[in-house]
């Protein structure tokens, strides 16, 4: 298994809502990232897990809660979210640090989410 | 803080020609990777071509092929022989080994369009 496998593909929600989106792989990667991306823009990071711990979160607002409850998944809680949080939210993965021997990320297709 | 810049935010090439992207970076580090990855339509992310800093050699990847040049931070993407699915969003990555993860940064990327 080469992939890394995102659900929802779509997400409307409402604003009061609760939602959770979720990734997975089954790579013995040990590293899983977050990254948000609006139209027409490149990724930007949110987490970073490595190891089952949470590494950077790069100021991302209280609204938005990962969870990495094991070393193949991934989560992203979802509350009292703005519209401007709608966008194509992408999870990724990477092997450990091997010296010499990155290859970038595993990327999933991810979830376009909608708040209105 | 890494930064990366791709000063082309649309191109287009005719089917069968050669098209190349551009990208520059600034970074301290010495040690580091840079990557161009595809975004078609479909959302996904996936990797074209990878760069290892301290390689001299200019990576090739079948009809991709880049041309780094360390000391000017530069690194550009030819596509020789586009075809109809080459039309994507690339984007230009620049990796830093950090700890346990690593730390990807993308340009805004060059929307590529290839003409029948």
């Amino acid at each position: 298994d080469t992939e890394v496998t995102q659900t929802p593909k779509h997400l409307v929600m409402g604003m009061t809502n609760k939602k959770s989106l979720k990734c997975e792989q089954h790579m013995g990667h040990r590293a899983m990232y977050w990254y948000k991306q609006k139209a027409k823009k490149p990724p930007e990071l949110m987490f970073v897990y490595s190891y089952e711990k949470l590494s950077i979160n790069e100021s991302v607002p209280s609204r938005f809660s990962p969870e990495c409850p094991n070393s193949s998944l991934l989560n992203l809680h979802l509350h009292a979210l703005q519209p401007e949080d709608s966008a194509l939210y992408l999870c990724a993965s990477s092997q450990d640090l091997l010296p010499g021997l990155p290859h970038g990320y595993t990327f999933g297709s991810g979830t376009r989410l909608t708040v209105v | 803080a890494q930064t990366v810049t791709q000063s082309q935010p649309e191109m287009s090439v005719q089917e069968a020609e050669t098209v190349t992207l551009s990208c520059t970076y600034d970074t301290s580090e010495n040690n580091y990777y840079l990557f161009w990855y595809k975004q078609p339509p479909s959302r996904q992310m996936i990797l074209v071509i990878r760069q290892e800093a301290y390689k001299q050699q200019n990576a090739t990847e079948n009809r991709f092929s880049v041309n780094f040049q360390k000391a000017a931070k530069s690194f550009s993407l030819k596509i020789s022989d586009s075809q109809l699915g080459d039309t994507a969003m690339y984007f230009c990555a620049f990796m830093k080994l950090s700890g346990d993860y690593n730390d990807m940064r993308f340009g805004a990327g060059t929307r590529l369009t290839v003409k029948p």
